[in-house]
């Protein structure tokens, strides 16, 4: 099974600014690594899948990038709607499996 | 609108069963893989099962192999889960999703929570 591996768990950041967010899996994944955002009460929301490419309707602000081990989700400048737990999960293997997700907070 | 509705969740002691049903419309139902997922209280999500378009790959993960058994009606747009000799472990709000680009998960419904208590 292949583990992924969020960071941080905890991301704190004024409204405007840049959020990074990492993830890393245990062995490749190739680009097949998709990321999620749920908040409170709702289902996980798909925002990004191959790794970078946007799903439909989510905003240019966000932005994927990596392959092989090493992903990163970037928020470029931070609106009150996108404060909420992230989840990375890779789809190159059975089982599917998903990170630990990354809160990310109002400081 | 699209739409994946669940239901079937409830209060169940250990050791028993309970089915969950999801019912998809305004999609193509029957071309599309889909999956169970599942989410702790306050934990992160875990892929459950996944069936094929026509039931032709199923698969499970390791935690619930042998207990549930997924299963699929496209003439009634319906996914299932069966779920045998619950345990506490498996306490979650369950979702179904959609799966498309390769296994990406871009439609989801809202959840059935199951309650594995005594």
């Amino acid at each position: 099974e292949i583990v992924m591996t969020q960071s941080p768990a905890t991301l704190s950041v004024s409204p405007g600014e840049r959020a990074t967010l990492s993830c890393r899996a245990s062995q490749s994944v190739s680009s097949n690594l998709a990321w999620y955002q749920q908040k409170p009460g709702q289902a996980p929301r798909l925002l990004i899948y191959g790794a970078s490419t946007r799903a439909t309707g989510i905003p240019a602000r966000f932005s994927g990038g990596g392959s092989g081990t090493e992903f990163t989700l970037t928020i470029s400048s931070l609106q009150s709607e996108d404060f909420a737990v992230y989840y990375c999960q890779q789809y190159n293997n059975w089982p599917r499996t998903f990170g630990q997700g990354t809160n990310l907070e109002i400081k | 609108e699209v739409q994946l509705v669940e239901s079937g969740g409830g209060l169940v002691q250990p050791g028993r069963s309970l089915r969950l049903s999801c019912a998809a419309s305004a999609f193509n139902f029957e071309d599309s893989p889909m999956h169970w997922v599942r989410q702790p209280p306050g934990k992160g999500l875990e892929w459950v099962s996944v069936i094929t378009w026509n039931s032709g790959f199923i698969a499970y993960a390791e935690s619930v192999k042998g207990r549930f058994t997924i299963s699929r009606d496209n003439a009634k747009n319906s996914l299932y889960l069966q779920m045998n000799s619950l345990r506490d472990e498996d306490m979650a709000l369950y979702y179904c999703a959609r799966s498309s680009n390769g296994g990406v998960f871009d439609i989801w419904g809202q959840g059935t929570m199951v309650t594995v208590s005594s």
